[in-house]
């Protein structure tokens, strides 16, 4: 077991540019979930999936961020013309989506925003 | 919504010494709780999952209380070593809204000298 696949591990970018950020789940979870951590606002949640419908988008920023998941094994997370303050690491976590739910986080993706 | 906070932010300890970190929320409905431990550079390992009708779980090295009255989880580290040297979080599962969505707490930095 592989865990939670999250490419590229470091991203920099220049404001205005677009990132877009990959995310593996684990073989047979059927929840995906996107959450971003900063030393100020620590971690917040983004937006999640189940059974690849999006559930819950309640952290999504309204412009220029959007979250996909065309099939089961993976998850994207596009952040259109990037600026310095998404600068973030942004993990991506897994469930099974059975018993108590917990989630299982991949190594996240440093993005930096020049 | 659930808020979650989270004391002490730094905690520093000798080996051998037992170490305390308190999470209080604030949603009683609130049903499922965690402890993740983050190393430098990686993402959330999960260290244990605690359900609304378990009031103490034991693992390797730590023991988890959740006081439902108090609305308070705690995670003790008994007889710490260096290796546990690292930021640890509490996080709670929000039921009231049916999302799966996880509150964290805002961390805490745990030293562990030898």
């Amino acid at each position: 077991n592989a865990g939670v696949i999250q490419t590229p591990r470091h991203k920099v970018t220049g404001k205005g540019q677009e990132a877009t950020l990959w995310c593996e789940p684990i073989s047979g979870h059927s929840a995906v979930f996107w959450y971003r951590q900063t030393i100020v606002q620590g971690l917040e949640f983004l937006t999640y999936f189940r059974n690849q419908a999006p559930i819950d988008d309640s952290g999504m920023p309204k412009e220029r961020f959007s979250a996909q998941m065309p099939n089961q094994s993976h998850s994207t997370l596009k952040i259109q013309s990037t600026q310095p303050q998404d600068s973030a690491v942004y993990l991506c976590a897994s469930s099974s989506g059975t018993g108590p739910y917990e989630q299982y986080f991949g190594p996240g993706t440093r993005l930096t925003v020049l | 919504g659930e808020q979650v906070e989270q004391r002490p932010p730094h905690l520093s300890v000798r080996e051998g010494d037992s170490a305390v970190i308190i999470c209080t929320y604030t949603d009683p409905n609130s049903y499922y709780f965690f402890w993740y431990k983050q190393e430098p550079g990686a993402g959330l390992q999960l260290l244990m999952k605690v359900f609304s009708s378990t009031e103490i779980n034991e693992g390797q090295g730590f023991t988890v209380l959740l006081n439902k009255k108090d609305k308070q989880l705690s995670l003790n580290l008994t007889a710490a070593h260096p290796g546990d040297s690292a930021v640890y979080f509490c996080a709670v599962r929000r039921t009231s809204s049916g999302s799966w969505q996880l509150i964290f707490g805002s961390g805490t930095q745990l030293t562990v000298m030898p």
